[in-house]
């Protein structure tokens, strides 16, 4: 299994304003998602991060809102761009396609409060 | 499309008793992976246990085991000799087996295990 952190763990941030989100991978791997979990609820894939291609948002996501980045097979970014209190959630980055069942190994979140 | 449907959102269950967390899908792929996973309090998505559709054999992870029905599209989990530990949500995916290697999320059950 993929070894998997995320920086930062927890943030506060003013409406408005933008915050980005690390994934640090210790090994190479193709797939990264990003997904969204209010509180409560299930998770939400947000996009599919491959490197060297933009990513693959799904409906209701967009790019600038949700700007991400994979520069490398183990790292990738994701900005939250022009909070508001809505934004308030946990994001959690994955990888896929590693494991014998191609299953997603998860870091262990970032919780984000917007005020 | 598939679905994923967890029909209990909560349940509760004695320390060292055995408790069963419901989960069925829909699908007209032949060959697909199920998973459960466990979020405890610090929302790390913990893999509990896989199993791929074409295997009749149900899996099994030291206390955790499914019952898998293909024909029924019923992938339950039973959780033996409970531990307070066990606490946490636990949700229910599905994944194609060829494709992008998403997931399709259950809208989970929080299970608490009682002293």
């Amino acid at each position: 299994s993929a070894v998997i952190s995320q920086k930062p763990s927890r943030d506060i941030c003013q409406r408005g304003t933008s915050l980005t989100i690390q994934c640090q991978v210790d090994s190479q791997v193709t797939m990264m998602f990003w997904y969204r979990q209010q509180p409560g609820q299930s998770l939400t894939l947000i996009a599919t991060a491959n490197q060297g291609s933009e990513a693959t948002y799904e409906s209701g996501f967009v790019i600038d809102k949700f700007p991400i980045s994979r520069p490398n097979l183990t790292f990738s970014t994701l900005t939250v761009s022009n909070m508001s209190p809505e934004d308030s959630s946990i994001y959690l980055c994955s990888v896929g396609g590693t494991g014998s069942y191609n299953e997603q190994f998860f870091g262990p979140g970032t919780r984000l409060i917007v005020l | 499309a598939q679905t994923v449907t967890q029909s209990q959102p909560e349940m509760s269950v004695q320390e060292a008793e055995t408790v069963t967390l419901s989960c069925t899908y829909d699908t007209s792929e032949s060959n697909y992976y199920l998973f459960w996973y466990k979020q405890p309090p610090s929302r790390q998505m913990i893999l509990v246990i896989r199993q791929e559709a074409y295997k009749q054999q149900n899996a099994t992870e030291n206390r955790f085991s499914v019952n898998f029905q293909k024909a029924a599209k019923s992938f339950s989990l039973k959780i033996s000799d409970s531990q307070l530990g066990d606490t946490a949500m636990y949700f229910c995916a599905f994944m194609k087996q060829a494709g992008t290697y998403k997931y399709i999320f259950g809208t989970g059950t929080r299970l608490k295990v009682l002293a």
